[in-house]
């Protein structure tokens, strides 16, 4: 069965304490994983896409890297506006339903 | 921003009530999907849609049923709404082609069955 595990649910970081966010999954065959950033209220908003293994993305203090069986979500000198739940998610080869793990909601203190 | 309008924003109904809730889209994607989101479960899908009139279920389609009859818009009903149906609902497009997989999603409903 395809799924998507993320670690931790939850997580508090000083500003500037560098962490990182992991996604575990289980597909029989990969089209894309996904990172998505959502605030409060708000729709999740798209971060990367990571097709293959040994892949890596940077935008800013985020950086997202993928193996074999997870994906990573490194954060950087986090800042407070940093603070948000991050989902990860799976396209799975031959299908177009994507799955979504739980999230891991990150707060960084002043 | 993707185009994506989801109407209403805010819907309070009884139980045993119908419901329809309206993603608009401006983007002339082909796939359309609707999400619910609850605590400990994250997005769960309910059904999508890969074109006008085909449509698709998900994970957890019981009780609800889509309709897409223009490119734009995709609805969601909730035929006779529980209680267990009170969430927030994520409609969300993708152009569906190789390298263009990735979601955007609307700004959400929040839907409270009583």
């Amino acid at each position: 069965e395809d799924q998507v595990t993320q670690s931790p649910e939850a997580l508090r970081l000083q500003e500037g304490e560098s962490s990182s966010l992991n996604c575990s999954y289980t597909v029989s065959g990969l089209r894309g994983l996904f990172w998505y950033r959502q605030d409060p209220g708000k729709g999740p908003e798209f971060l990367f896409t990571l097709y293959s293994a040994g892949e890596e993305k940077e935008k800013e203090r985020l950086k997202a890297t993928l193996t074999k069986k997870e994906s990573f979500l490194h954060i950087t000198a986090p800042k407070p506006e940093d603070s948000a739940t991050y989902l990860c998610a799976v396209l799975p080869s031959g299908t177009y339903k994507y799955i979504f793990g739980t999230g891991t909601r990150l707060k960084v203190l002043a | 921003d993707a185009g994506i309008t989801q109407s209403p924003r805010h819907k309070v109904t009884e139980t045993g009530t119908p419901v329809t809730l309206r993603c608009h889209q401006t983007e002339n994607h082909r796939y359309m999907y609707w999400y619910r989101q609850d605590p400990g479960h994250g997005l769960r899908l309910i059904h999508y849609s890969y074109g006008v009139k085909d449509t698709d279920k998900g994970e957890v389609s019981d009780g609800y049923s889509v309709s897409r009859s223009k490119t734009e818009d995709f609805l969601l009903t909730l035929e006779s709404a529980t209680s267990s149906q009170t969430s927030v609902y994520f409609c969300a497009i993708s152009e569906g082609e190789q390298g263009l997989w990735k979601l955007f999603f609307g700004s959400g409903t929040q839907l409270s069955v009583l």
